[in-house]
């Protein structure tokens, strides 16, 4: 089984203050991990994602996210806020294509809504 | 090279009735997957389909249902809609769900379905 904890529901960040969005997961395979981005009355869109290689991934819009096995984390940054980075982040977590239960499968985390004040 | 189209953007029913809604995927992706969203229970799995064939299911009721066509394109069937059936409905598509590592899944705009 997976699951996904993102720390905090709500965040508020300053404009080009560091943002910072925290994500726990547990999972019984190998996991392939996701962070996304909903603007209000839309779908979600990848940000970046961790399947194997190297544990600093790099996504868009200058974020990005570092996969620690250890601490069973894969915590989302960006050094600098921008206003238009106002939105949910959604962090999931696959079982890739192992097989049975993972096809089509991403388990999601609550949420997180982040605001950037200027 | 478009990307997922789901109709219609929204949708009011009655309790009691039955909604279809529709996801085209991406041209030559073979993986849809269905998703619920509400502000309470978050974003759930519904069920994924590939070439056809159901190859996984969430925990929903038999009241939810889904089919694909040779196309790729998908549908899901919801039968005696509830109030708590009102949600945003996404769909998901992947060339062969996450086959490699440089594959990922693509996602609509939803469907927003208000039950009154």
């Amino acid at each position: 089984a997976q699951s996904v904890t993102q720390l905090g529901s709500h965040v508020s960040v300053s404009e080009g203050a560091l943002v910072l969005l925290r994500c726990n997961y547990s999972s019984s395979v190998p996991p392939y991990l996701f962070w996304y981005v909903q603007y209000p009355n839309q779908g979600l869109q990848l940000l970046l994602k961790y399947t194997t290689g190297a544990t600093l991934v790099k996504g868009i819009n200058g974020f990005e996210a570092e996969f620690k096995k250890s601490e069973t984390s894969f915590h989302l940054t960006k050094p600098s806020a921008h206003m238009s980075d106002a939105a949910e982040y959604f962090c999931a977590v696959s079982g890739g294509n192992a097989g049975g239960t993972s096809y089509g499968k991403l388990t999601f985390g609550q949420g997180t809504i982040l605001t950037v004040h200027p | 090279k478009a990307g997922v189209t789901q109709t219609p953007r929204y949708l009011i029913k009655t309790r009691g009735q039955q909604v279809t809604l529709s996801c085209s995927p991406i041209s030559g992706h073979r993986s849809v997957s269905w998703y619920q969203q509400t502000p309470g229970q978050g974003l759930q799995f519904l069920f994924e389909y590939f070439s056809e064939t159901q190859r996984n299911k969430g925990n929903f009721p038999g009241r939810f249902s889904g089919r694909q066509f040779s196309n790729s394109r998908s549908e899901m069937n919801v039968s005696t809609l509830e109030l708590g059936d009102s949600a945003l409905y996404l769909c998901a598509s992947s060339e062969v769900w996450l086959s490699r590592e440089d594959t990922e899944a693509f996602f609509g705009q939803g469907t927003r379905l208000t039950v009154v």
